[in-house]
């Protein structure tokens, strides 16, 4: 299976701010990636499909980049409400894979 | 609307069996590529199994002949038979239906929490 690494595992930012999560995997993916949001005590919910494309009602200011082996999640503008973990996942082969998660704190 | 709701979680002792249930609303689940996340407390999410429209079942190693997932096409479910449970099998178990491509998981259902505890 393939292995997802994010960084960094908590992420401290403020209002306003831009700020980026990484997801590293372990080996070349012929796939697309997508990350989702979870708040706390709530399902995660999707927010980026297919590497950059947004889901449907998901905010501007996330966007989402990369190919290979290096992924990436911004937000640009930090708001009260993106409090909350973020996990990139991809599915290859027969199986699904998680990266382990980002908290961010604001 | 798709909605998805999970039942069947519970206190169960090491070696129990439990069978999780998810009742689909807004779309017929033999029609979609429906599966199971499951997430322990306070850690990461994990992907645990996923049947195709056709049938075809696929298992993450660590559940791999101890869960069975089917669907009910009377009833509308996707279903969690989990026998031989252990410890580190205690999480929230969501229900998620893969999205068209089965590339990611694009509705969720709230959870339902499975403890496996003496």
């Amino acid at each position: 299976d393939i292995q997802l690494r994010q960084v960094p595992s908590t992420l401290s930012a403020s209002l306003g701010d831009r700020v980026t999560i990484t997801c590293r995997t372990s080996q070349s993916v012929p796939t697309w990636v997508a990350w989702y949001q979870q708040k706390p005590g709530k399902a995660p919910s999707l927010l980026i499909y297919k590497t950059s494309t947004l889901e449907g009602g998901v905010p501007s200011r996330f966007s989402g980049s990369g190919s290979d082996t290096y992924f990436t999640l911004t937000i640009n503008g930090l708001q009260t409400d993106d409090l909350g973990t973020y996990y990139c996942q991809l599915c290859s082969g027969q199986s699904c894979s998680f990266g382990q998660g980002t908290k961010l704190e604001i | 609307e798709v909605q998805l709701v999970e039942s069947g979680g519970g206190l169960i002792q090491p070696g129990g069996s439990l069978r999780l249930s998810c009742a689909v609303s807004g779309l017929i689940v033999n029609r979609y590529y429906m599966a199971w996340v499951r997430q322990a407390p306070g850690k990461g999410l994990e992907w645990v199994s996923v049947i195709y429209a056709g049938g075809d079942a696929h298992y993450a190693q660590s559940v791999r002949g101890r869960f069975t997932i089917s669907t009910d096409a009377l009833k509308n479910t996707v279903n969690l038979q989990m026998d031989s449970l252990r410890a580190e099998d205690t999480a929230i178990y969501y229900c998620v239906r893969q999205s068209l491509d089965a590339i990611c998981f694009d509705h969720w259902g709230q959870g339902t929490l499975v403890s496996v505890s003496s």
